[in-house]
């Protein structure tokens, strides 16, 4: 089956620009996230859909970060004015389901840097 | 907070010789923990999940153990292509992953 498809693949942007990511689930997946991963850290969860409701967001900075997740399938991440602490890998993932024990498939990123 | 602290931050290893890794955790109603490996440039691959302490599995030349406090992922006789980042997640009570900041690995021929 085909896995998570990320784009852009990498991106750099000069500081107070705007930018978005996008991200195709595999098929039948109901949960997508949205990770940050700074270099040296691990994944830190930024949101988290079911369907195309949003099940957890308490740690995205709602001041500049945005996302969206229409019908229920593709999902965009939006970053607008971005900071230089913004230069991470940013992870989409999903799931079958949200629950116990439920694996996530990882796309391949977005490193963006901001200068 | 749920925390989670891997040691060691890197670890290099001739081929064939055994080692673990270590996952600590500080957890309210510990769900499941899990093992990811990343290599470079890429997402993290799903390796195990483990759910109660004294459960072990295994999967080529990896195990993973689970104690009350603390995961450990064994590789046993490590070949090059073991050389990757493997990150420790812990799933709790909301089932929401907190990942660990990963110990990188690397096998040398």
């Amino acid at each position: 089956e085909a896995g998570v498809a990320q784009s852009p693949r990498y991106k750099i942007i000069e500081k107070r620009q705007s930018v978005a990511f996008w991200c195709n689930p595999i098929s039948g997946h109901a949960t997508l996230y949205w990770y940050q991963q700074i270099l040296g850290q691990g994944p830190k969860l930024l949101i988290q859909f079911q369907n195309n409701g949003v099940v957890d967001d308490s740690q995205l900075p709602k001041d500049r970060f945005s996302a969206e997740r229409l019908k229920g399938v593709d999902s965009t991440l939006k970053i607008q004015p971005a900071k230089l602490e913004d230069s991470a890998v940013y992870l989409c993932a999903s799931s079958r389901n949200r629950g116990l024990g439920e694996k996530l498939f990882f796309g391949s990123g977005t490193q963006l840097s901001v200068l | 907070e749920d925390q989670v602290t891997q040691s060691p931050e890197a670890l290099r290893l001739q081929e064939g010789e055994s080692s673990s890794l270590n996952c600590s955790y500080t957890v309210s109603g510990l769900r499941g923990l899990f093992w990811y490996r990343q290599d470079p440039g890429k997402g993290p691959e799903f390796l195990f999940t483990l759910y109660s302490a004294g459960e072990e599995k295994e999967k080529e030349r990896l195990k993973a153990t689970l104690t009350k406090k603390e995961s450990f992922l064994h590789i046993t006789a490590p070949k090059p292509e073991d050389s990757a980042t493997y990150l420790c997640a812990v799933q709790a009570g909301d089932y929401k992953l907190s990942f660990g900041a990963g110990t990188t690995v690397t096998v040398r021929a």
